[in-house]
C-alpha cells in the first residue's frame, strides 16, 4: 500500500504557481521522498526527490518539512502542459521500489 | 533525463495469442527494469522485478507462467503476455533504474479481442 496521501484533485491557474501537499506521517529515517507525474496514456515522468533537504532542478522545488512528515512540490510558474497527475511516492533508500498511490491531478487553467 | 524506450506502443491480439513488449533503455544500462500495468483510471501496480541475468521477482498474485519476463542485457528487458484474454488488456509500463532514480517507458496499450 502506498504510505502517501494527497488531494485527489486541484486546480491552478496559468502562470501561477502550483503547490501540492503529501503527507507521509509514517515515513522512516532512510526513505526518500520521491515525486513523479503522468500526463494522460504516457509513461510517469520523473520530476524530483529528496530526502530531508529542500531540493531544485529544473522542474521544480520540493520542500520537506523539518519533521519529515509532509512535503509539498512547487511548479513555479504553470502551464496547461502541466496538467496530469502527480504522484509523491516513499521509497525505500535509493533503490526501493516505487509504489504509486492514487496521486493528485492537476489542472491548469487558463 | 535517461531516456526509455517500448516497442510496440500499441498491440492489438487475438485471445489465445502471445503478445511480447520490449524494454529498452537508451542511454544508459540498466541492472534492474521494472513492470507495471496499468487498468483506466487506476493507479500503476508493480507486477514484477527483473534483474540482468537472473529470474524476475514477481509481485503477489502476477502469475509467472503468464506473464513471462526476460533481462538478457543490461539495455533490453522483455515481457510476453502469455494466452492473452480480454482481462489483460491493459497499460503495460516498464521502467528502468538507474543511479538512484527510475526511469520510464512511454507504455503499450494491450488490446485482447
Amino acid at each position: 500500500d502506498a504510505k502517501t496521501t494527497q488531494p485527489p484533485s486541484m486546480d491552478c491557474a496559468e502562470g501561477r504557481a502550483a503547490n501540492l501537499p503529501c503527507n507521509h506521517s509514517t515515513i522512516s529515517g532512510n526513505e526518500y521522498v520521491y515525486w513523479y507525474r503522468q500526463i494522460h496514456s504516457q509513461g510517469p515522468q520523473y520530476i524530483i526527490h529528496g530526502l530531508k533537504n529542500n531540493e531544485t532542478n529544473e522542474m521544480a522545488s520540493l520542500i520537506i518539512t523539518e519533521d519529515r512528515k509532509s512535503s509539498t512540490l512547487i511548479l513555479p510558474h504553470a502551464t496547461l502542459r502541466d496538467t496530469a497527475v502527480y504522484y509523491c511516492i516513499v521509497r525505500e533508500g535509493s533503490q526501493g521500489n516505487l509504489i504509486f498511490g492514487k496521486g493528485t491531478k492537476l489542472s491548469v487553467k487558463p | 533525463g535517461a531516456v526509455v524506450s517500448q516497442h510496440p506502443s500499441r498491440v492489438i491480439c487475438k485471445s489465445g495469442t502471445s503478445v511480447k513488449i520490449e524494454c529498452r533503455s537508451l542511454d544508459f544500462q540498466a541492472t534492474t527494469m521494472f513492470w507495471y500495468r496499468q487498468f483506466p483510471k487506476q493507479s500503476l501496480m508493480l507486477m514484477a522485478t527483473s534483474n540482468e541475468g537472473s529470474k524476475a521477482t514477481y509481485e503477489q498474485g502476477v502469475e509467472k507462467d503468464k506473464f513471462l519476463i526476460n533481462h538478457a542485457s543490461l539495455t533490453l528487458s522483455t515481457l510476453t503476455v502469455t494466452s492473452a484474454h480480454p482481462e489483460d488488456s491493459s497499460f503495460y509500463i516498464c521502467s528502468a533504474a538507474s543511479e538512484s532514480t527510475q526511469y520510464f517507458g512511454p507504455g503499450t496499450r494491450l488490446t485482447v479481442l
